[in-house]
C-alpha cells in the first residue's frame, strides 16, 4: 500500500487567500484524523472522521477552518481566509477498526501564510 | 480528560549509550499506549504499542517500553543508540472505548557521535 497520501507537500500563500489541503487515507481504513503541528502548541487534533462522518471537530480553531470527507478515499481541510498564524505542518492520519487503533500518518503539508 | 506528560523536551546522548525517554499519563482506567517516532520532515511512524498482556513491549529499531500501571508510566528505552535514532519521539495514550489518542508534547532525542 502507498500509505497515507497528502498534497501538496508545501504551500505558500498570502494572507486572505483560500487554502485547500488534501488527503487520501489507506484503503480500508475507516477513521481519518487531521492534525496541526507547531513548535508552540505541539501536535493538535483538529477533526476526526469515522466512516466519512465528522465525529469530533472540537479542535477546529475557528470558522475559517472546515473539513470534508465526501467518500472513504478522500478528505479535504480548507482554510478561508488564511492568516499568518495558520502557518504550521498539517498531518492527515488514518486507522482501521479493531482494538489496535494505531494511526498511520501522511508526510504532512507544510503551510506558510505570508 | 486524559493528559500525557513527556518529562524531557530534549535528551542528548552519545552514540552507543543507553537511553530512556519518559512518559506518564493521567488516567489509570483501561488504556492503550503507543510510542511514535518522527524523523525530520516526515510524518509520525509507530515504534511500538501496548494493548494488553506482557508489560514489556518490544518495537522496531531495538526499542522497548515497559507499561507500569501503578505509576501510570510507559517509558521508552534502548540499550545502545545510533546516530540514526536522532528524531522526535511522541508518547500517545488512547483510553479504552475512545477512538481518539492524546499525544504528549514530544521528546527530541539527539545522538552525538
Amino acid at each position: 500500500d502507498a500509505g497515507v497520501i497528502q498534497s501538496p507537500r508545501h504551500e505558500v500563500t498570502e494572507m486572505g487567500q483560500e487554502v485547500t489541503l488534501r488527503c487520501k487515507p489507506i484503503s480500508g481504513h475507516n477513521s481519518l484524523f487531521w492534525y496541526r503541528q507547531t513548535m508552540m502548541r505541539g501536535l493538535e487534533l483538529l477533526i476526526y472522521f469515522n466512516n466519512n462522518v465528522p465525529i469530533d471537530d472540537s479542535g477546529m480553531p475557528e470558522d475559517r477552518f472546515s473539513a470534508k470527507m465526501p467518500n472513504a478515499s478522500f478528505s479535504t481541510l480548507k482554510i478561508q481566509p488564511s492568516e499568518p498564524r495558520d502557518s504550521a505542518v498539517y498531518f492527515c492520519a488514518s486507522s482501521s477498526g479493531g482494538n489496535s487503533y494505531e494511526q498511520y500518518f501522511g508526510p504532512g503539508t507544510r503551510l506558510t501564510v505570508t | 480528560a486524559q493528559s500525557v506528560t513527556q518529562l524531557d523536551s530534549q535528551v542528548p546522548v552519545f552514540e552507543e549509550a543507553p537511553v530512556e525517554l519518559r512518559c506518564n499519563y493521567s488516567s489509570s482506567v483501561s488504556v492503550y499506549l503507543f510510542w511514535y517516532v518522527q524523523y525530520p520532515n516526515q510524518g509520525l511512524q509507530l515504534l511500538l504499542k501496548y494493548l494488553s498482556g506482557s508489560t514489556l513491549v518490544k518495537g522496531i529499531n531495538g526499542f522497548e517500553a515497559e507499561f507500569n500501571k501503578s505509576q501510570t508510566s510507559f517509558h521508552l528505552r534502548k540499550p545502545s543508540v545510533h546516530i540514526s535514532d536522532t528524531a522526535e519521539y511522541f508518547c500517545a495514550v488512547r483510553p479504552g472505548g475512545s477512538y481518539i489518542p492524546t499525544f504528549g508534547r514530544g521528546t527530541s532525542l539527539i545522538v552525538h557521535p
